[in-house]
Order: C-alpha cells, then structure tokens, then sequence
C-alpha cells in the first residue's frame, strides 16, 4: 500500500491567515490525489482532485499543488467557516485507496 | 439530486456480521461511470477505504480487510451493501457509503453519505 503522511497534525491560525497542510506519499503518485474536509459530525467533503481541481462550489481561497510524492493544499485567507480536519487522499493504485492521517485546523 | 443513506444495526456483538445497506437516490446504481464503495472511521480516527464495486461485477477490497468483507449491488432496489464477517472491538466506526468515479480519471470520492455508527460489543 502507499502510505499517505501528513503535517502538521494540528494547526491554530486566525481569521485571515494563509494555512498551508502538506501531504507525502510513499511513492510517487503521479498527481492522483484528493483533498478532503470533515467538519464535526459530518461526512468527509471533496475539495480538491488531482492535485489542484476544485470540485464544484469549493470557495477559490482553496488552492492545491504538488507533485510527485509531495503535495500542499493552501487555503488563503482562513475562513471561519474553514476550520475542520483536512485529509488528503491517494488514488495511484484504483484498487487500494489511501488516506491521510489527517490535519485539524483550529481557528 | 443524488443522496446515499446508510442504514444497518448501531450495535453488533463481538464476532458477529456486521451489515449495512446504502440507499441510493437521484442516480441509478447500474450507471457505468461510477464505483460505489464503503469507507469507514473509528470515533476520533481517520479514514479507512473498506472497498468498492462496480454494478458489471467488477469489486475491489482493500487488502488489509479482503477476507473478511464482502460488498454488493442490489440493482432492483438501488442499493448498496457491506457486510463484515467476525467483527472485533477494532470494528467500531462510523461507517460512510460514497460514489467514485469510474475510469482512467477516477478514484476519489465525490458523494459521501451522512454515515452510521456501528459499535461492536463483547
């Protein structure tokens, strides 16, 4: 399997701030990665897919980059609304998918 | 509007089978663009992809939990199915069906149920 790390695990930042989550593959991954947001007692919510589309309705503050094995999702100037766990999401090998650890962000 | 509900037992003794059911609306299951699979999250935990399927027959397990799962498609009812054999504390989860795309491009998951939790007891 690939394993999908990310940092920080925690991040407290303000209204308005520029939050960057990293995500790491094991391997390579070719740009097959998803970006995910859970907000407390909810489903997961696509945000992102390869790499840096945004799923529809997603605020364009949401930005992702990367490639390879290293991978960032940005979000620029954070948002109330925003703070939630992020997870980050391979999809390489279609017939084993793999998540992030993923990252909480404190407002 | 495509909505999945998840519906099973909240509770499930230790070795038992845990089986749940994901009711899809607003898109037909037997489309060819999509999978249909279960992903699961012990309370306070992150994400696990269980498995998915395919309505032409084609299933995909992640292998960690391969001998113990099976996942189906019930065309007529447009529903979706997990069942986990010889369950375990470990099993305890909050329990998400979600559509994922088929194809060269696909593999993320872009519709997610609101989930089920699901407790194993002794």
């Amino acid at each position: 399997d690939i394993q999908m790390t990310q940092f920080p695990s925690t991040l407290s930042a303000s209204v308005g701030d520029r939050v960057t989550i990293t995500c790491r593959a094991s391997e390579t991954i070719n740009g097959w990665l998803a970006w995910y947001q859970q907000k407390p007692g909810k489903a997961p919510k696509l945000l992102i897919e390869k790499v840096s589309t945004l799923d529809s309705g997603v605020p364009s503050r949401f930005s992702g980059s990367g490639s390879e094995t290293e991978f960032t999702l940005t979000i620029s100037s954070l948002q109330p609304e925003d703070s939630a766990i992020y997870f980050c999401q391979q999809y390489k090998h279609y017939s084993s998918l793999t998540f992030g650890g993923g990252t909480k962000v404190e407002i | 509007q495509l909505q999945l509900q998840e519906s099973g037992p909240g509770l499930v003794m230790s070795s038992e089978t845990l089986s749940l059911t994901c009711t899809v609306s607003g898109v037909s299951i037997s489309g060819d663009n999509f999978f249909w699979g279960w992903i699961r999250q012990p309370p306070g935990r992150g994400l696990e992809w269980i498995g998915s399927t395919y309505q032409k027959g084609d299933v995909k397990y992640n292998p960690s939990l391969r001998r113990r799962v099976t996942i189906s498609v019930d065309t007529s009812k447009n529903q979706l199915s997990l069942k986990l054999f010889s369950v375990t504390a470990a099993d305890t989860a909050v329990y998400y069906c979600a559509r994922e795309p088929a194809g060269d491009s696909g593999g993320f998951l872009d519709s997610w149920g609101q989930g089920v939790l699901v407790t194993v007891s002794s």
